[in-house]
């Protein structure tokens, strides 16, 4: 069974510009969460998606947005990149979308915001 | 918010000796814990996960406990080998909010063949 698939694995953007990052789940699994990891402030909540829809959201601002596709595959796009968000987004999937279950994350992408 | 934290930031060991990694959350209705691993330009790997109706679980060479009394969660490795080198978080989660998962900030294992 195939894993959670990032892509790209690694992005160098200017600041100003916009983002999209793209999560495949493993097959089955229909939630999608993402997350921003960075050495000063670790691993933290951005989004979830179930059904195509946000079920929960992090204190992240505006900038940040996603959505999910019919097949559960998900996309998060950032804009106006600034220089704080360089980072790396990781997606992790989980079968169900209640809680207590097991989210398998990918290996990320690696966004530098220059 | 919540708040999960790790006692320890690194952690050296000898091969073959045990690890124990230690993790504190301050959130009581968090019902559900996961340990990961992550290596240097990896995602997370799941290790293990437990449910707050328990306190013990086992699994191929880790165990974690949990003590709901003093929000105290520790991953213990056994036979610690080189492989077992990368950075280890808990993460929870109360059911009831979803997928949303909180981490701890981490602790590098580092093992010392």
């Amino acid at each position: 069974k195939a894993g959670v698939t990032q892509t790209p694995r690694y992005l160098i953007k200017t600041r100003g510009q916009q983002v999209t990052l793209s999560c495949s789940p493993i097959s089955g699994h229909r939630s999608v969460s993402w997350y921003q990891q960075t050495p000063g402030q670790g691993l933290q909540f951005l989004f979830e998606y179930f059904s195509e829809t946000q079920r929960n959201k992090g204190n992240f601002p505006g900038r940040f947005s996603g959505r999910q596709f019919s097949n559960s595959r998900s996309e998060m796009n950032v804009s106006t990149l600034e220089l704080g968000d360089s980072a790396l987004y990781l997606c992790a999937s989980s079968l169900i979308q209640g809680g207590n279950t097991e989210a398998f994350f990918g290996q990320g992408t690696r966004l530098t915001v220059v | 918010g919540e708040s999960v934290g790790l006692h320890l930031p690194t952690l050296s060991v000898q091969e073959g000796d045990n690890s124990i990694i230690n993790c504190a959350y301050s959130n009581s209705a968090s019902d559900y814990f996961i340990w990961y691993k992550q290596e240097s330009g990896k995602g997370p790997q799941f290790i293990i996960d437990i449910r707050s109706n328990m306190d013990k679980r086992q699994g191929q060479r880790v165990t974690v406990l949990l003590n709901k009394t003093v929000k105290h969660l520790s991953l213990q490795i056994a036979a610690t080998q080189p492989g077992d080198s990368a950075v280890y978080f808990c993460a929870e989660n109360e059911g009831n909010t979803g997928n949303q998962f909180y981490f701890g900030t981490g602790t590098s294992l580092t093992v010392i063949p």
